[in-house]
């Protein structure tokens, strides 16, 4: 079965950049598209990132995404780091059935 | 606006089913699949299934296949999540959300549902 492997968590700074991976286990990366989706405790998921690197409206473009075929990964940068920020986040993707498969998720904390 | 607004709180003794409703509006109900994806608490998100609601069809994850049953009300622009045989680790908050592929763009408010006895 298709994993998501994500750090457990992250923290940084406010002002900072983190970078946050999502290693798919097997199949390329480059085969599916990958979305991202922030969590806010108490909230619904909300999607930050769709088609590997896109952002839906009202998203901050302190928000980008990227996929690395050498690393079979895809990647969530946050940049210039805020307190909102602090939040769970998601990777999404799909398998070769075209079910869906959720990455574990990482804890963002801003120090 | 889109929306999708789900049904109630639960508490379901183990063994029991649950249904768990997604009223949607704001668009043509018709027109977007829709998923299903649970939370266990302080665990991540686990997808459940897809309906198309112009026709019914379903499509399952391995997981929950003779188990979960998703259904759709095209008159009210509602759908089902009916989930059988309840045992306690199917406590959680299940969502709906709508499909935009490849992207979930909207996301109901969650309900979550308690098996315990």
């Amino acid at each position: 079965n298709l994993m998501l492997t994500q750090p457990h968590s992250v923290s940084e700074s406010p002002g900072k950049t983190v970078t946050i991976s999502c290693t798919r286990s097997s199949g390329s990366i480059a085969n599916n598209y990958v979305q991202w989706y922030q969590q806010r405790p108490g909230s619904s998921p909300t999607s930050v990132i769709y088609e590997n690197n896109l952002r839906p409206s009202g998203v901050p473009d302190r928000f980008s995404g990227s996929i690395d075929s050498s690393s079979n990964s895809a990647s969530l940068t946050i940049s210039g780091l805020k307190t909102e920020d602090e939040a769970d986040y998601y990777c999404q993707s799909y398998d070769t059935r075209n079910h869906v498969v959720f990455g574990g998720g990482t804890k963002v904390t801003v120090l | 606006q889109v929306q999708l607004v789900q049904s109630g709180a639960e508490v379901k003794k183990p063994g029991a089913s649950v249904k768990v409703s997604c009223k949607a509006s704001g668009y043509t109900f018709t027109s977007y699949y829709l998923h299903w994806v649970r939370q266990a608490p302080g665990q991540g998100l686990e997808w459940m299934g897809i309906i198309n609601p112009n026709g019914d069809s379903t499509n399952y994850a391995q997981k929950f296949r003779g188990r979960v049953t998703m259904t759709r009300d095209t008159a009210t622009s509602t759908v089902y999540m009916e989930l059988s045989s309840l045992r306690s680790e199917d406590t959680a908050v299940y969502y709906c959300a709508r499909n935009s592929y490849p992207r979930f763009d909207h996301w109901g408010q969650g309900t979550l549902v308690t098996v315990s006895s």
